[in-house]
């Protein structure tokens, strides 16, 4: 079993509709991170979280440190949102561990 | 936080030869990750590069087949050597910023034939 785990795998969505992306880990963290990676290949950090929520823009994560779990959503989703969106966590004094990602497509 | 120019942003080599990739960073870090990231795949740490030390390998990647040089805080290499198509896949480098998260490069996808 992956310490991270994400859902779903894949995710078609049309232009505006809310997104919600999933992540449960399984050790213990000092942070976790969300990712987004672009068809060339590059990374993108949008958030690095230990507590509560954080906004920017139309993104949104949440994490319940008690559950092992975070979302990330999307507001009012736009075809270049297409991406795939990756969670990571950093057990306290260890490497990142990465999820394996989620392959969001939104249509116009 | 940093930027960090990376390339070639990707390349189709002949198996058997070498590729070097480039990693130059904005400002002065002490840590380098270098990624893999296999078709389909999650990421996964190749090694830590320190300035002035050897870099520090992860199970599965030997400094022969993946060497690394550190010259200075901003700069950085990583070296796939007598490339296969196993290792095609896109290659990332990264620093870190302490409390405030990750940097990544832009990417290299390669692709041996």
């Amino acid at each position: 079993k992956n310490e991270v785990e994400q859902s779903p795998q894949n995710l078609t969505a049309q232009e505006g509709e809310f997104i919600t992306i999933n992540c449960s880990y399984s050790v213990g963290i000092s942070a976790l991170h969300w990712l987004q990676q672009h068809p060339g290949g590059g990374i993108v950090s949008l958030f690095m979280l230990s507590s509560g929520k954080k906004k920017h823009g139309r993104l949104i994560a949440t994490i319940n440190i008690q559950e092992k779990h975070s979302s990330l959503h999307i507001t009012a989703s736009h075809p270049r949102d297409s991406a795939v969106y990756i969670c990571a966590v950093r057990p306290s004094g260890s490497r990142l561990t990465f999820g394996e990602g989620t392959q969001l497509t939104v249509n116009p | 936080s940093a930027v960090i120019s990376q390339k070639p942003s990707r390349d189709i080599c002949q198996r058997g030869t070498s590729l070097t990739i480039q990693c130059q960073v904005d400002s002065q870090v002490t840590m380098m990750f270098w990624y893999r990231q296999q078709p389909g795949q999650s990421l996964t740490l190749i090694a830590t590069a320190n300035q002035g030390s050897e870099a520090t390998y992860e199970s599965g990647f030997v400094i022969d087949k993946f060497p690394i040089s550190r010259p200075n805080l901003t700069f950085s290499t990583l070296t796939v050597s007598n490339m296969s198509p196993e290792d095609s896949s896109i290659y990332l480098c990264s620093v870190g910023h302490g409390d405030y998260g990750y940097t990544f490069g832009s990417g290299t996808r390669l692709t041996v034939v």
